[in-house]
């Protein structure tokens, strides 16, 4: 127990749907993260929040849609994804932007039909 | 921009040691992480190593930096079949955001 909850862990979904994965910390901690991982390439950042603002979007596409409504929730909105979009999504804290230790959420699976 | 390289497969049997290598780019990195995913599971931080430092040593695992060649290693003695895992080499970034940036990671299949 990492103390990061990530929900859905499963999502199987069409392209024209429109989803959400959502993580919840309980580690009192200020950045929160979001990470794809795909087979064989490396750990993709695509969104940085610190205290619920975001501070990167790192060239991500408008079909992936962050939300920090506050220091415990992230969100991620999903709509008319690609096949080439289904990956382990990974949500990520920590105390502050320059601390090294990163606390993960076991990853929501996505697989987009 | 940081780039860090990992093999994507190492395979050892029970009580050999592992050793694990990683090269990356970005020589301003204060810190150097090695975090390990088990199936199933997200990251967890396994060790880190100060960029000031040449070995870390905890318990069965051992660090080694080689900052002039940007070289990373890690080092498992004894290693049993509950270390299969990913293993990730990751460095902080230089810009803005200190966010970590992660290797494609190591998978380790240990057989009995």
């Amino acid at each position: 127990e990492t103390g990061v909850t990530q929900t859905p862990r499963h999502l199987v979904m069409g392209m024209t749907n429109k989803k959400s994965l959502k993580c919840e910390q309980h580690l009192g901690h200020n950045a929160m993260y979001w990470y794809k991982q795909s087979a064989k390439k490396p750990l993709e950042l695509m969104f940085v929040y610190n205290f619920k603002e975001q501070t990167e979007n790192n060239s991500v596409p408008s079909r992936f849609s962050p939300e920090c409504p506050n220091s415990s929730h992230l969100f991620l909105h999903l709509h008319t994804l690609q096949p080439e979009d289904s990956a382990l999504y990974l949500c990520a804290t920590s105390r502050g932007l320059d601390a090294g230790e990163l606390f993960f959420g076991e990853g929501s699976r996505l697989t987009v039909l | 921009g940081e780039d860090v390289e990992q093999s994507l497969f190492l395979s050892v049997r029970e009580g050999d040691s592992s050793v694990i290598n990683c090269t990356y780019t970005d020589s301003s990195s204060t810190y150097l992480y090695w975090y390990k995913q088990e199936p199933g599971a997200g990251l967890q931080l396994l060790t880190y190593i100060f960029s000031n430092m040449d070995m870390k040593q905890d318990q069965r695992l051992t660090v080694l930096l080689n900052k002039k060649d940007k070289h990373l290693s890690l080092r498992i003695a004894d290693t049993q079949t509950g270390d299969s895992a990913i293993y990730f080499c990751a460095e902080t970034a230089n810009q803005a955001g200190t966010a970590l940036i992660f290797g494609k990671g190591t998978t380790l299949s240990v057989s009995s």
